[in-house]
């Protein structure tokens, strides 16, 4: 069965600090996998996506995720956190390439302090 | 990507009224739209797939007479909450896809439901 984990359900940095989301997943196939960022109230905002090109993968904002087979993660990093990534991330799985649907993560609710 | 809005952006209502909410793809011919519902503090849950001039496909536990789904055209579609009720409130997000990027979804800004 697919299945999407999102290890930590609340990270807090500090401004200026990295920032590591991380995410797990299962799948039976080679899948093509996506995080995505939710401001308050706000619908969902594609950050990056990873489909069998390079490995680290680089978004927007200054985030990347660098995609491991052996480990089977998709971790989310930038180097230095900004006061306006306070958001929820979302990993994404999407099983089988071509096919459109989704397997949501639980979600990762980021702060950042001042 | 794909710039998608949604229409209204937030509507309040009272118990046994009908409302509907517009999903539009502004600049992207899309194939397939997704309707989710997101409870606060949770992921989206996915309610129904919907094809261009195909009837929708509902997932598992979602009530088809109460939530109508209308796909006419490759940039619109419409989901109606049909006799609301206070548990229907939540945010609810459109999203699309098409021939051109099959895998990745576009959302919109969602809707806000409140019903009284």
């Amino acid at each position: 069965a697919q299945s999407v984990t999102q290890l930590d359900s609340h990270v807090s940095v500090s401004e200026g600090t990295p920032v590591l989301l991380r995410c797990n997943y299962s799948s039976s196939y080679s899948p093509s996998l996506f995080w995505y960022v939710q401001h308050p109230n706000k619908g969902l905002q594609l950050l990056l996506k990873y489909t069998s090109a390079a490995t680290l993968v680089k978004g927007i904002n200054g985030f990347e995720a660098e995609f491991k087979k052996s480990e089977t993660s998709f971790h989310l990093t930038k180097p230095s956190a900004h006061m306006s990534d306070a958001a929820e991330y979302f990993c994404v799985v999407s099983p089988v390439r071509g096919t459109y649907k989704y397997i949501f993560g639980t979600g990762t609710r980021l702060k950042v302090l001042a | 990507g794909a710039v998608v809005s949604q229409h209204p952006s937030w509507v309040i209502c009272k118990s046994g009224t009908s409302v509907k909410i517009e999903c539009r793809s502004l600049d992207f011919q899309a194939t397939t739209m997704f309707w989710y519902r997101q409870f606060p503090k949770q992921s989206l849950m996915l309610m129904a797939t919907s094809n261009e001039g195909s009837k929708a496909t509902y997932e598992q536990g979602v009530e088809k007479d109460k939530f109508l789904i209308n796909h006419a055209s490759l940039t619109l579609s419409t989901l109606t909450v049909t006799s609301a009720h206070p548990e229907d409130s939540s945010f609810y997000i459109c999203s699309v896809t098409g021939e051109a990027s099959t895998d990745t979804q576009y959302f919109g800004p969602g809707t806000r439901l409140t019903v009284l």
